[in-house]
């Protein structure tokens, strides 16, 4: 079966660090995303891309980036951690803007 | 920023009896959709419904839209424990295509 999955599932780093999070998805889908998971802030769209090669800022990118090499997968980047991106990060696919979109588990990272 | 504002913010009810949850937006949309979350999982899609349809059933789930007052309904009837979770709804934007959620109800159903 087609999946979408995320790793690591927990990671706890320091400020100031370079953190790479994975997201691999078997859907054949043109279109990812990145949304990060706050209280209070519900699901918020930090990059995207609608195929490879393309990428493209959401509403809260700063101190995020991606590259999209290959169909399957979108690494996010925090370029130097920070204590207000503690989050939980959710990668999702979809094959284009009018379909549903399907969502990894999640990766709960912690910056200390 | 926001699109999508569900209410109420909670709910708690017993097993058997429904659960209605509703779902207002500000801009023209294209489709509207309706996600779960399951403690510590990530969302699943439940159902999407077209600007141009007004009810849309799926199982136990019903979902309605009423554009003319940009806002949707989600009914779940003879509710499980197992249906408690999060569920959001999330509001595909007309002019640049994208996927915007609301912040979400947590849903608690009593065995």
């Amino acid at each position: 079966d087609a999946e979408i999955t995320q790793s690591p599932r927990h990671k706890i780093t320091e400020t100031g660090r370079q953190v790479t999070l994975a997201c691999h998805q078997t859907w054949n889908h043109n279109n990812m995303f990145w949304y990060r998971q706050d209280l209070g802030h519900g699901l918020r769209l930090i990059h995207y891309s609608y195929g490879v090669q393309d990428t493209n800022k959401g509403e809260v990118s700063d101190g995020y980036s991606v590259s999209r090499s290959n169909t399957e997968d979108l690494p996010l980047t925090l370029e130097s951690a920070a204590s207000s991106q503690t989050s939980v990060y959710f990668c999702a696919s979809s094959y284009n803007s009018n379909q549903p979109q399907h969502f990894g588990d999640g990766t709960r990272l912690s910056i200390l | 920023s926001q699109q999508g504002e569900e209410d109420p913010q909670a709910l708690s009810i017993q097993e058997g009896e429904n659960a209605t949850m509703n779902c207002s937006y500000k801009t023209s949309i294209n489709n509207l959709q309706w996600y779960r979350q399951n403690s510590g999982r990530g969302l699943v899609h439940l159902i999407l419904i077209r600007s141009n349809e007004r009810e849309k059933h799926s199982g136990r789930l019903r979902v309605t839209l009423d554009t003319s007052k940009k806002s949707s309904s989600l009914l779940i009837t003879a509710s499980r424990a197992a249906d408690t979770a999060s569920y959001f709804c999330a509001t595909l934007d007309g002019a640049n295509s994208k996927l915007t959620f609301g912040k979400g109800i947590t849903l608690s159903v009593r065995p």
